[in-house]
């Protein structure tokens, strides 16, 4: 079966410029979470999905991230307008609802905002 | 709200020698625990998972952790590393909650193995 799928894989974009990030969840997984990972902050959770609606989304840093989830199998997270710090590794994960059960990641999109 | 400490930030270790990595957690009720490791470059990739019963775990790679309630611990243990095993761990704790399961994660134990 194929895994939680990303694109794109690396990013390297100007600031101020709108940044898109994609993520297939594995089907028939009904949970989708966004996390960011840095080497000063480690692994953070920005937002998850429970059955295509926004649970949590306390850990979005600022409204100039934003994340939608129009169907089960595709959802997206978007930088407007995008800043240096926002460099990081971005991963999506998903995994079936029931609390016991394990979030299978991506391989993570490589974002640099010069 | 569950939290989860991973006390060791860098191991070194040998190859074919014993390696054990620390996880305590903060949980009210029982909890759901795992571990995951990354490969460098790589996303987190699961090794095991504790929900109920044996307290001895065995996951993939030849990895197995043992549930301490009385310790509030989830350590992970291989008897022999390969050089493969250079990587980053997590240990992560699942939460109860509304709908969903969103898991807290520890920071991170970098393990450096030596030839």
């Amino acid at each position: 079966d194929a895994g939680v799928i990303q694109s794109p894989r690396h990013e390297v974009t100007e600031m101020g410029q709108e940044v898109t990030l994609r993520c297939k969840p594995i089907s028939g997984h009904n949970s989708l979470f966004w996390y960011r990972q840095t080497m000063m902050r480690g692994l953070e959770l920005l937002i998850y999905f429970n059955n295509n609606v926004p649970i949590d989304d306390s850990g979005m840093p600022e409204d100039r991230f934003s994340a939608k989830m129009p169907n089960a199998s595709f959802s997206t997270l978007k930088i407007q307008p995008s800043e240096p710090r926002d460099s990081a590794v971005y991963f999506c994960a998903s995994s079936r609802g029931q609390q016991n059960q394990p979030q299978h990641f991506g391989d993570g999109t490589r974002l640099s905002i010069l | 709200a569950q939290s989860v400490t991973q006390p060791d930030i860098h191991i070194t270790v040998s190859e074919g020698a014993s390696l054990e990595l620390r996880c305590n957690y903060s949980y009210g009720a029982t909890p759901y625990l795992f571990w995951y490791v990354q490969s460098p470059g790589q996303g987190l990739q699961l090794l095991l998972k504790y929900f109920s019963g044996d307290t001895l775990v065995q996951g993939i790679k030849g990895f197995e952790a043992e549930f301490k309630r009385s310790q509030s611990s989830f350590n992970l243990r291989k008897p022999s590393v390969h050089w493969s095993d250079a990587a980053e761990y997590f240990c992560a704790v699942g939460a109860t909650g509304a709908a969903g399961n969103k898991l807290t994660f520890g920071g991170g134990t970098r393990v450096l193995v030596k030839p």
